[in-house]
């Protein structure tokens, strides 16, 4: 069962919309979150992460996190079309050999 | 800008031969991590060392897949017989070695197998 359930799994926004993405965790052991962006045919890099309930902000990344029910969101504001790209959320619990898990994406179009 | 390094970049094997790829993990990092991503972008973890033990695994990796990260040499991953639903792309990533740290990915090795 996937422990990591990342909604939507695809997603359209106009260029200069806002995009919302969500990720919850189903193991009670996870303390941390980190987003992942993936280009097409290229390899994941880290967007960003967050450890402690509230929000974080990045220029136009911000990301939620609420501990107690183990869910985070992303959301990005005036959307690019570089923005397009599959949205990895990944979740790590202490202790655990460092291996996060991953949800299995929202995939985000940004049309002009 | 991660500094893993990954080769070849692309593999093409035919079903029961081998398959190795390699992985050299950023300056520092002594955890390193592969996951198979398939074509439906899902992500499989499938082993990770610190230096040069094994951390996890997974049962797949055990029966088919064999990996190791001997010091001062490159990490490697090879599939001893492989099969059409190997084909993917293995990404080796590295991290610092803490919970918290983030792991940067390499480029990847996209196998295919005919």
């Amino acid at each position: 069962q996937q422990k990591v359930q990342q909604s939507p799994e695809s997603l359209i926004v106009p260029e200069g919309g806002m995009a919302s993405l969500n990720c919850t965790s189903s193991d009670r052991n996870v303390d941390y979150f980190w987003w992942y962006r993936q280009h097409s045919g290229k390899s994941p890099k880290m967007l960003m992460s967050i450890f402690s309930n509230g929000e974080k902000e990045e220029g136009r990344f911000t990301v939620h996190l609420n501990k107690a029910s183990l869910h985070t969101s992303l959301h990005i504001r005036d959307s690019q079309p570089s923005d397009s790209a599959l949205y990895l959320c990944a979740a790590t619990a202490s202790g655990g050999n460092y291996k996060p898990t991953f949800g299995k994406g929202t995939s985000l179009v940004v049309h002009p | 800008n991660s500094k893993v390094i990954q080769t070849p970049r692309y593999l093409v094997k035919g079903q029961g031969q081998k398959a190795k790829m390699r992985c050299i993990p950023e300056k520092g990092h002594p955890v390193v991590f592969w996951y198979q991503q398939n074509k439906n972008n899902e992500f499989k973890f499938l082993i990770n060392f610190q230096n040069q033990e094994v951390l996890q695994q997974i049962d797949m990796t055990e029966k088919r897949f064999s990996a190791e990260c001997p010091s001062n040499s490159p990490c490697s991953l090879e599939i001893q017989s492989s099969e059409a639903g190997d084909s993917a792309l293995y990404l080796c990533a590295s991290s610092r070695g803490t919970n918290q740290d983030t792991q940067y990915f390499g480029p990847g090795t996209r196998l295919l197998v005919l």
